[in-house]
């Protein structure tokens, strides 16, 4: 049985600092693993999704990696800022075409 | 071409009731995944529907139950709500089932 697990829950950082989240998952059989933000109370907004041939991939200042072997993932945020304070959820697609989820990493940016 | 909807986007209930939430899947999408996430947890899977049929279930009860209609949008039922079964329902359709899921924006259920 597919489990994803995020660590860490909540992370504090100062503006500016680049930052690492982690994500590992238990079957390496997946289609792809995505990462995703949400705002308090707010629904889902999908930032990168990695297909399970590519190793990684990029959007401004977020890069997210796929070791499927291993079975982790990191996303990346460079320059950190106030506004990227939010919940971060990975999510694998598995051999049943189902999502499983972390329980994702609550990221706080200080002023 | 618009996106993933659901209605309504909030609902307070009280314990025993039923409920239906919709789901109109993007332009193109034949299959529909529905999703619970409670509160400060990330979102559980509870059935897919592909081309009209039930395909895949997590660990849900048989009171929650779901529908797909020829143009590919979706229902999610629940009865007789507990107080657990407050949270956020997410629903995303896809091209396939192996493709990218696109997420509505949920629809919160409050049991009281």
């Amino acid at each position: 049985k597919q489990e994803v697990t995020q660590i860490p829950a909540a992370l504090s950082v100062p503006e500016g600092e680049n930052l690492v989240l982690n994500c590992s998952f238990t079957d390496s059989a997946i289609y792809n693993l995505q990462w995703f933000r949400q705002d308090p109370g707010k629904g889902l907004t999908s930032l990168l999704l990695i297909q399970s041939s590519q190793r990684e991939q990029t959007s401004g200042r977020l890069n997210a990696s796929l070791d499927k072997s291993s079975g982790r993932s990191t996303l990346y945020i460079a320059a950190s800022q106030p506004g990227d304070s939010a919940t971060y959820l990975c999510a694998v697609l598995d051999s049943n075409y189902q999502l499983i989820w972390g329980a994702g990493t609550k990221l706080i940016i200080k002023p | 071409e618009t996106g993933v909807t659901q209605s309504p986007t909030h609902l307070i209930k009280t314990r025993g009731q039923q409920v239906t939430l919709r789901c109109s899947s993007q332009s193109g999408h034949n299959t529909v995944s529905w999703y619970q996430q409670a509160l400060g947890q990330g979102p559980q899977f509870i059935f897919q529907y592909y081309r009209e049929e039930e395909n895949g279930r997590g660990n849900f009860p048989p009171r929650f139950s779901g529908l797909q209609f020829p143009n590919y949008s979706s229902e999610l039922n629940v009865n007789a709500l507990e107080l657990d079964d407050s949270a956020l329902y997410l629903c995303a359709s896809s091209l396939a089932q192996q493709e990218t899921q696109y997420f509505g924006p949920g629809t919160r259920l409050l049991v009281l």
